[in-house]
Order: structure tokens, then C-alpha cells, then sequence
């Protein structure tokens, strides 16, 4: 079955400490990948996406995501974390079925002064 | 971020009341979705429409019911909802449902209280 699974459901990090969320897929043949971050009372925002191309993909607010097809890996990463990237993360993952995306369990990263 | 808004923002409801939950999208996008996301559970597809017609139904409820009556404006329609019908409700519109154009931006929610 297609899945996408979040390994740590909470990330607690110091500011200005680098911090890396993980999320790993189902296998496909082809997939496209998402990240989206949620603050609170709101609704998703897109972080950054993966269609096809490079592999390290560049998002907002400094987030970046690397495409690993072996390890069925798309993690997010961001070098120096600030107060206000307090909020939850969600990794999506459509295998090209009619625009569906499947969701992970989401993470919630919270950074401490 | 007003690609995709949704009315109301908050939502009181009792179970026998009928109320309707609003979105628009500004991006001439072909796909309109609606989501349920309760506490401490993974994100829901409930229906999905393509060119306001609906191309999937995710085993919701009857006292959800949706209608698209063009590509930009989707509505749920609520009606003697229960006590765990409470959640943020979530709309996400996309270019298509195939190919690279399947990206999803969301509207801000509307937070569903039953009482």
C-alpha cells in the first residue's frame, strides 16, 4: 500500500541549531513530493516541491529537501532554525493517481530560545 | 496568502442546525479538494472535484454533502452533524489532478465545533 511516514513526531531544537525532518515513502515508480508547514489556526502552506530535476530543492524561509530515489527519503533540512519555525511540518507524496496526495503523520518542530 | 480563502473562519454548530462551509480559489486552477483534519490524526480526503465534477468520494458521511457550481467556488453542506465531526476543515485547490500540475495550496480552514 502507498504510505508516507514521518519518523519523529516531535523535534525539539535550540535556535539557531540546524534541524532535519524526516520523511520516507512508499515505493513507486514515479512520484512527485511535498513539503507543507501548518502554524497554528491555519492552514498548509507549501514549503517546497519536488517534480523532477535536481535532486536538492530549495524552498521557503531557507528549508531546503533532497530527492533520494534509493532510500525512498525526502528530508527537509534548514541550517540555523529560527523562534518563528515553531509550527507543525507535513511530507506529501502523490504517486500521480488522480492528484492525490497521501499525508504523513506530520511533525512538530519546536524551537526553544 | 489569498490564492485560496474559506468562509467561515470558525464555526459553532448544533447537531441539528444546517450550515455551509465556503471556498474560493483566485488561481484558475481545474481541481478543487476537500480535507478533514481532527487532532492528532493524519489529514483526510473527503471529496475531490474536476471541473465541478465530482471525481471522488472518500466513504463521508451523507450528512456531508458537497457541490461545486463552478471551478472556482466549492461548498459542504452540513446537516445533523455529530459531536466527532468537529475538526478543521480544509480546502486545497490545483492546477490538474495529472502530470506536474497536481501541486495543492490551501486556504486558511474553518475550525468546526459540534456541540
Amino acid at each position: 500500500a502507498q504510505s508516507v511516514t514521518q519518523l519523529d513526531s516531535q523535534v525539539p531544537v535550540f535556535e539557531e541549531a540546524p534541524v532535519e525532518l524526516r520523511c520516507n515513502y512508499s515505493s513507486s515508480v514515479s512520484v512527485y513530493l511535498f513539503w507543507y508547514v501548518q502554524y497554528p489556526n491555519q492552514g498548509l502552506q507549501l514549503l517546497l516541491k519536488y517534480l523532477s530535476g535536481s535532486t536538492l530543492v530549495k524552498g521557503i524561509n531557507g528549508f531546503e529537501a533532497e530527492f533520494n530515489k534509493s532510500q525512498t527519503s525526502f528530508h527537509l533540512r534548514k541550517p540555523s532554525v529560527h523562534i518563528s519555525d515553531t509550527a507543525e511540518y507535513f511530507c506529501a507524496v502523490s504517486y500521480n493517481q488522480g492528484g492525490k496526495l497521501i499525508f504523513g503523520q506530520g511533525t512538530e518542530l519546536s524551537v526553544k530560545p | 496568502e489569498t490564492g485560496v480563502t474559506q468562509t467561515p473562519r470558525h464555526l459553532v454548530m448544533g447537531m441539528t442546525n444546517k450550515k455551509s462551509l465556503k471556498c474560493e480559489q483566485h488561481l484558475g486552477h481545474n481541481a478543487m479538494y476537500w480535507y478533514k483534519q481532527s487532532a492528532k490524526k493524519p489529514l483526510e480526503l473527503m471529496f475531490v472535484y474536476s471541473l465541478e465534477e465530482r471525481v471522488e468520494n472518500n466513504s463521508v458521511p451523507s450528512r456531508f454533502s458537497p457541490e461545486c457550481p463552478n471551478s472556482s467556488h466549492l461548498f459542504l453542506h452540513l446537516h445533523t452533524l455529530q459531536p466527532e465531526d468537529s475538526a478543521l476543515y480544509l480546502c486545497a485547490s490545483s492546477q490538474d489532478r495529472r502530470g506536474q500540475r497536481v501541486t495543492q495550496y490551501f486556504g486558511p480552514g474553518t475550525r468546526l465545533l459540534v456541540l
